[in-house]
Parts: C-alpha cells; structure tokens; sequence
C-alpha cells in the first residue's frame, strides 16, 4: 500500500538555524515525491518535486530536498531558516492513477 | 492568475443540512480533488476526477457526492451534514499529461463547522 509518514509533528528551530524535515515513503513503483508548504489559513504551495536523475532537488524559497531510494527518504532541508519559514509542511508521493497521497504534516516554529 | 477558486471560504452548518462546496480552475487541467484536512490526519482525499465526465472515490467518500460540471468545474456535495464532517476542505487540480506538469495547484479552502 502507498503511504508517506512524517515522524516528526512538531519542529522548532531557531532563526538562522538549518532545518532538516523528515519523510519516509512507502510505494509499489518509481516514485514521484513533492513536499507542499502551507502558511496559516493558505492552500497548500508547491515546494519542490523529484521525478527522476539527480538525487538532490531544488524548490522556492531557499529549500532542497534529496531522495534515497535505499532508505526509502525524501527530507527537506534548509541552510537558514527565516522567521516567514514558519508553517506546516506536507510530503506527498504518487502517483497512482493520478492519485497522490500526503504525510500528515510537520509544523515548524521559528524562534526569534 | 487566478488558479483554483473555491467558495465560499467559511461555513456553519447545522447537522441534517446540506451544502455545495464550489470549485473552479482556469488553468486548462483535466484533473481535480476534493481532500479533506484534519489535524494530526494529514490531507485525505475524498473524490477524484481524471478528466471530465468521470469521477471516482478516494478514501473517504462517504456521505459527499460530486459532479464534474465541465473541465473548469468540480462541485463537492454534502447531502446531510454529519458533525464528523467538519473540517477544511481544499480542492486541487492536476494536469497530469506529463512529467513535469504533475502536482497540485490548490485553492485556498472552505472550512466548514457542522453543528
């Protein structure tokens, strides 16, 4: 069965500190992995997507993210975290039969 | 650019009531989704439609309906509001033809309270 989980439901980081998320995934096939950025009251917003060749993936904002199939991961990170980084963060794998399926979400606090 | 619209943004609902959620995308997508957001749940999707004229359910369907209106509109029907079903619902398209259009545009949810 296709799952993703984020073992992590809550992250605080300081500001300027780097930031790693975590997602795990599990899928029958080649996967296509996102990880989507919701701010308070948003709809979700596209970070960055892996489809396929280089591991390591560039988004908006600042936010890489790399893929390891042997440890089934796609983590998001960042070098320095700015205070308008806070918000929930989503990972998302498929698709199956243009389904895709989501994480149920890291929210990051952001120290000043 | 507008992407996906969906309304209304709030709404109270007495349980035994029904409501129509709207959904509308300009961006020429053949796919659309209804997901539901609850706390600690993540997104879970509730219907799907590949393309227009077809529909099809996700994992939690019961007690919605939809209709795929045209390729720009895709309604989520509540026939009689339950108090389980109060959450923020989003709607989302998908090109999906190729590689580099897959992944979702959202709209900015509807959170309905059903009481």
């Amino acid at each position: 069965a296709q799952s993703v989980t984020q073992p992590d439901i809550h992250i605080t980081v300081s500001e300027g500190a780097s930031l790693e998320l975590r997602c795990n995934y599990s899928y029958g096939a080649t996967p296509y992995l996102f990880w989507y950025v919701q701010s308070p009251g948003q709809g979700l917003q596209l970070l960055l997507k892996y489809f396929s060749g280089d591991t390591l993936v560039q988004g908006i904002k600042g936010f890489e993210a790399e893929f390891k199939r042997s440890q089934s991961s796609f983590n998001l990170r960042k070098p320095s975290v700015h205070w308008s980084d806070a918000a929930e963060y989503f990972c998302a794998v498929g698709p199956q039969w243009d389904k895709f399926y989501f994480g149920s979400g890291t929210k990051l606090n952001v120290k000043p | 650019n507008a992407g996906v619209t969906q309304t209304p943004k709030f709404q109270v609902l007495k349980t035994g009531q029904s409501m129509t959620l709207q959904c509308a995308q300009d961006m020429n997508h053949n796919s659309m989704y209804w997901y539901r957001q609850d706390p600690g749940m993540g997104l879970r999707l509730i219907y799907y439609s590949a393309s227009e004229g077809t529909t099809d359910k996700g994992e939690v369907p019961n007690g919605y309906n939809v209709s795929r209106l045209n390729k720009r509109e895709f309604s989520l029907r509540l026939e009689s509001a339950a108090p389980s079903q109060t959450s923020v619902y989003f709607c989302a398209s998908s090109d999906g033809t190729g590689l580099a259009n897959y992944g979702y545009t959202f709209g900015s949810g509807t959170r309905l309270t059903v009481v």
